[in-house]
């Protein structure tokens, strides 16, 4: 089965501190992995995506490691602040690629002051 | 630019009854999905489309209808309502390379 694993549970930290998120996936390697925030009350938006080819991207803030050894994606934030506190979702597509994402359950980050 | 436009943003149905979630966009993307969104369950693909007039089954497809025949829109039928239809739905549209999806705000659907 297709299957993504984020951890469940909740992620507090102190604001400055750096976040790490993971993402396992079971069976096949995907293209890519994508990133996603949602906050209550709304829609996921997309951050990142990284291929398989990447080992690791960033934008900003923000940086997304991809191991297909560990079948493995670590989504970091740095310097977190208390406005990064957010529901993080991984994604990836099926085999050969497509728009049929399957999603992590995702993972709660609470940045504390 | 809206982006991906949902309506209603909430509704609650009795069981048994019908209704049409809409999802618009104007962005001209071929792909557009839909999902629902459980505690613990995830985000679960319901039906997709690749383009006007192709439609196709996702995950969890028992319950709902949908077509697609314009490129802007992409409705979601519920035929008869059942208490376990209640969740969150969100639309989605990707462009035709299928990368960065594109998320509505959700409807909060109760079905009692």
């Amino acid at each position: 089965s297709q299957k993504i694993e984020q951890n469940s549970e909740a992620l507090n930290i102190q604001e400055g501190k750096t976040a790490t998120l993971t993402c396992n996936y079971t069976n096949y390697s995907p293209a890519y992995l994508q990133w996603y925030r949602q906050d209550p009350g709304r829609g996921p938006v997309f951050l990142l995506l990284i291929r398989e080819n990447e080992k690791e991207k960033r934008k900003e803030r923000l940086k997304v490691t991809f191991d297909t050894t560990l079948k493995q994606s670590l989504f970091h934030i740095t310097a977190s602040q208390p406005a990064d506190s957010a529901t993080y979702l991984c994604a990836r597509p099926p085999p050969g690629g497509g728009n049929k994402l399957t999603f992590g359950t995702g993972t709660q980050l609470k940045v504390e002051l | 630019n809206a982006g991906v436009t949902q309506t209603p943003k909430f509704q609650v149905l009795k069981t048994g009854q019908s209704m049409t979630l809409q999802c618009a966009q104007d962005m001209n993307h071929e792909y557009m999905s839909w999902y629902r969104q459980d505690p613990g369950m995830g985000l679960r693909l319901i039906h997709y489309s690749v383009g006007a007039g192709i439609t196709d089954q996702g995950e969890v497809p028992n319950g709902y209808n949908v077509s697609r025949s314009t490129t802007e829109d992409f409705p979601l039928r519920l035929l008869s309502a059942a208490p376990s239809q209640t969740s969150v739905y969100f639309c989605a549209s990707n462009n035709r390379r299928g990368t960065e999806a594109f998320f509505g705000q959700g409807t909060r659907l109760t079905v009692v």
